[in-house]
């Protein structure tokens, strides 16, 4: 398969704790995507790389989150000190720059 | 601020029968419109993509129209199948991020 891929898909875990989701890309795309979704709602633009850079961040992403992607290939989002208002499902996609973006199949987080 | 949102939150069809699933923008400098289905527990599928100098764009059982004038977009969908029940999204993008709307949950009965 050379799809975007996500790990975990679930993930449950307790108010306070710390999280990290990680994401491979399809290998030959310089982009990468965070998004997030909740019930019902259309994916949310978190935050984008460019290769290893990270170019863009919504201010969704409070400073509880981080992102990287050190060698521009896959990423890893961390969430820090969870909230209960953290539970949805974390997307990664990635492109070619300025192509269509492909999704994996996402990371659901639920906090406890 | 300026988002992407969808005339309609349900659509029945019956199997056989073209569907038309609408999305209104707001981003005149939008230059880029996606359509992506989701079914139940998975990512966004990529459908069908127009860009802003395009009206129309076809693809395998798919058609995407955009009318710039009133900032509207369409997906069609001939012969709709069973396997097309699921959330339908249009997604815009002015910069680099996409801003999705809503969603449309297609139900198509047999």
């Amino acid at each position: 398969d050379t799809g975007v891929s996500q790990d975990p898909r679930h993930k449950i875990t307790k108010r306070g704790q710390n999280v990290t989701f990680r994401c491979d890309p399809i290998s030959e795309h310089n982009r990468l995507y965070w998004y997030r979704q909740t019930l019902g709602q259309g994916p949310e633009f978190l935050t984008y790389f460019q290769n290893e850079a990270q170019l863009e961040k919504s201010r969704l992403l409070s400073d509880r989150f981080s992102a990287e992607r050190p060698k521009g290939s896959f990423s890893t989002l961390e969430i820090q000190r969870t909230e209960q208002g953290d539970s949805a499902m974390y997307l990664c996609a990635s492109s070619r720059q300025g192509l269509e973006q492909y999704f994996g199949p996402g990371t659901r987080l639920t906090v406890t | 601020g300026e988002s992407v949102g969808l005339h309609l939150p349900t659509l029945s069809v019956q199997e056989g029968d073209n569907s038309i699933i609408n999305c209104a923008y707001s981003n005149s400098a939008s230059d880029y419109f996606i359509w992506y289905k989701q079914e139940s527990g998975k990512g966004p599928q990529f459908i069908i993509d127009i860009r802003s100098n395009m009206d129309k764009r076809q693809g395998q059982r798919v058609t995407v129209l955009l009318n710039k004038t009133v900032k509207h977009l369409s997906l069609q969908i001939a012969a709709t199948q069973p396997g097309d029940s699921a959330v339908y999204f249009c997604a815009e993008n002015a910069g680099n991020m996409l801003t999705f709307g809503g969603g449309t949950r297609l139900m198509v009965k047999p």
